[in-house]
């Protein structure tokens, strides 16, 4: 199994505050994502990381935001929560673009009320 | 437009019996990968299979075949002697070689194994 952690992996938050989603991996890999599960949506993308300090938007990026300031951890922040955000969040890695399989982590469930 | 279509949202077989996920997708891309994933009551994402477009040769592994058929756009997928173990979500996903880097899923087929 990938070694990929999330913290925390449950989460209860309020409208309008700030919320970190970390994700943590120790295989070394040069590629991170961040996809929010939602029923009927199956996963979506939300931001990626191509190598440290180097991300991209994703299709449903707006409301967050990401930071890489190490290999092995990708940050995903909700800078003002809304209900709407209340999903489980996935991290996923993968070794290079042309390897291609994503590993995915435990998942975080968030709920904003 | 690139995406997957999983069709059937739910699937209930007894124990023993074959199931057939299937799988259909759409995309401009010549190449491509496609992927299957199994989630488990648990909740995590687990990967089960990787085909590339250029690689039509059907696999098994175990209990578990894939059938992929360019003409028809559709990888499906077998379980053989289905068991209990087999409950979950299974999704099918799409790599179009574009540089956006993302898995397009398809909303996934939740399978459940009744003894």
């Amino acid at each position: 199994d990938a070694g990929i952690t999330q913290s925390p992996r449950h989460k209860v938050t309020e409208t309008g505050t700030p919320v970190t989603l970390r994700c943590h991996q120790t295989e070394n890999h040069r590629y991170m994502y961040w996809y929010r599960q939602d029923p009927g949506h199956g996963l979506r993308l939300i931001h990626y990381s191509y190598g440290v300090k180097d991300t991209d938007k994703g299709e449903v990026s707006d409301g967050y935001s990401v930071s890489r300031s190490k290999t092995e951890d990708f940050l995903l922040t909700l800078e003002s929560a809304t209900s709407s955000q209340t999903s489980v969040y996935f991290c996923a890695i993968s070794e290079s673009v042309s390897q291609e399989t994503q590993y995915f982590g435990p998942g975080t469930r968030l709920l904003v009320l | 437009a690139q995406k997957v279509t999983q069709a059937q949202t739910e699937i209930s077989v007894v124990e023993k019996e074959d199931v057939t996920l299937d799988c259909v997708y759409e995309t401009r891309d010549t190449t491509y990968y496609l992927f299957w994933y199994k989630q488990p009551p648990s909740g995590e994402l687990v990967f089960l299979i990787r085909r590339n477009s250029f690689d039509e040769q059907n696999e098994i592994s175990g209990r578990y075949s894939w059938n992929f058929q360019k003409s028809t756009s559709s990888f499906n997928f077998t379980i053989t002697a289905s068991q209990v173990v087999d409950s979950a979500v299974y999704f099918c996903a799409l790599r179009p070689m574009d540089s956006s880097y993302k898995l397009i899923f398809g909303s996934g087929t939740r399978l459940l194994v009744r003894p």
